[in-house]
């Protein structure tokens, strides 16, 4: 079975602060992972993904399969960066299964 | 830019009562999903659908559940008989095709049983 695991609930930062939000999955296979955002109010999308290797808004996110993590991070936080962040797993580089795994997100919140 | 738009927003019926969610996919878009997530839980994969059947379901979506394509742009979630655990937010997400497996959430509805 597959599972995601985000430790922490909650992350406050400062504004200018260095930001890693922590993912670490289990799956036995090669995963094809990704971070979702959700601003408040507004509906999930997606931020990035490993396959494609891109830094998005200034995050990027790096697969480390011998720690099996995938954490996200930005050298800087700004205050609209807080959100919701939820890492994600699938199984399709294997399957061909589509599904996402979701852990259960991190609140990240920029203060000024 | 194109959206996946659902209906409607929140959704209150009583237990036992049949519910249908409403979703329009992105219009090029080839595989559909329902997710759904309970208050203070994770997001909890339901069901994919391609070519017109299902291609993927989980352990959650029980006979209960149904989707539906009932014409070239709706996708729908049936539930048939509610029970008070259903409330959560439902999402629909659709993606491209066989290559690009990048998920486009809606914006969610809220269903809750009483």
């Amino acid at each position: 079975a597959q599972r995601v695991t985000q430790p922490e609930k909650l992350l406050s930062v400062f504004k200018g602060a260095p930001v890693e939000l922590k993912c670490n999955y289990s799956y036995s296979g090669s995963p094809e992972l990704f971070w979702y955002v959700q601003y408040s109010r507004q509906r999930l999308q997606l931020l990035l993904r490993h396959i494609s290797r891109e830094s998005i808004k200034g995050f990027t996110a790096d697969l480390n399969k011998g720690e099996t993590s995938f954490h996200l991070k930005k050298p800087f936080a700004q205050e609209e960066d807080s959100a919701m962040y939820y890492c994600a797993l699938s199984s399709s580089m294997d399957t061909g299964r589509r599904a996402l795994t979701f852990g259960s997100g991190t609140r990240l919140q920029v203060q000024p | 830019e194109p959206e996946v738009t659902q209906t409607p927003s929140h959704q209150v019926t009583q237990m036992g009562q049949e519910v249908i969610l409403r979703c329009v996919p992105i219009s090029n878009h080839l595989y559909f999903y329902w997710y759904r997530q309970i208050l203070g839980q994770k997001v909890e994969f339901l069901v994919s659908f391609y070519n017109n059947e299902i291609s993927e379901k989980s352990e959650i979506f029980d006979d209960q559940f149904s989707v539906e394509r009932p014409d070239g742009s709706n996708f729908t979630l049936k539930i048939r008989s509610t029970k008070l655990e259903d409330s959560a937010m439902y999402f629909c997400a659709s993606s491209p095709g066989p290559m690009d497996t990048e998920a486009f959430f809606g914006q969610g509805t809220r269903l809750t049983v009483v």
